[in-house]
């Protein structure tokens, strides 16, 4: 059973401090990584796509992806309370066509002022 | 605008009884999908379709049904066999191909059991 693992939380940080978001992965041939952001009662929002290993930026988002140790993470700069949600990571097990993601349980993070 | 639209919003279903949800969207997708999502868990796949008139079961279709008679509308029926069935029912669709992996999300539809 190919596994996406996240830590529940909540991970609380202050205001402007940097949230970091942790995710590994079972399957070692997954070939795209996702972050979606989901608020209480909504649907999610993709914020961060990666494919290859290293870093990735968008403004106040940096996803990072280690192949080899099967772990892919995002790093939020200048957290704000409207960052409170909680964030799901997705794995695509296939290289392309079916996008038969796999969806970690979230990482709850609360920002306080 | 174009989008993924999903009804209702809160749906209530009486033992036994079948209950179906609503997904259309207007982005000229070719796949679409239907997961389930417990509280505090991630989104399950219940049935995907690549195409009209095919689809293919998700890690949890027992229980569910669906239709895929037009590009547009990808129906999910859940059956007096889903014994489980409150949950948070998510659509998405998004393009096929190498990268075209962006899924776009209805709304969603909170299932409920009387």
């Amino acid at each position: 059973q190919k596994e996406v693992e996240q830590n529940s939380g909540p991970l609380s940080v202050p205001e402007g401090a940097i949230a970091s978001l942790n995710c590994t992965y079972s399957d070692r041939g997954s070939q795209s990584f996702f972050w979606y952001r989901q608020y209480s009662g909504k649907s999610p929002e993709l914020i961060m796509s990666i494919y290859s290993n290293g870093d990735k930026e968008d403004g106040r988002f940096t996803a990072q992806l280690n192949k080899a140790s099967q772990y892919v993470s995002l790093l939020i700069r200048d957290s704000q309370p409207s960052d409170s949600a909680t964030y799901l990571c997705a794995v695509n097990p296939f290289s392309g066509g079916y996008n038969k993601l796999i969806f970690g349980a979230g990482t709850r993070l609360a920002v306080h002022p | 605008d174009g989008g993924i639209t999903q009804s209702p919003k809160y749906l209530f279903r009486k033992e036994g009884q079948n209950v179906t949800l609503s997904c259309e969207q207007n982005l000229n997708h070719d796949a679409m999908y239907w997961y389930r999502q417990d509280p505090g868990q991630g989104l399950r796949l219940i049935y995907y379709s690549q195409i009209v008139n095919d689809f293919q079961k998700g890690d949890i279709a027992e229980g569910y049904s669906v239709s895929r008679e037009k590009k547009e509308s990808f129906p999910l029926t859940v059956t007096s066999a889903q014994k489980n069935p409150t949950a948070f029912y998510l659509c998405a669709s998004s393009r096929t191909g190498p990268l075209n992996e962006k899924l776009f999300f209805g709304s969603g539809t909170q299932l409920s059991v009387l």
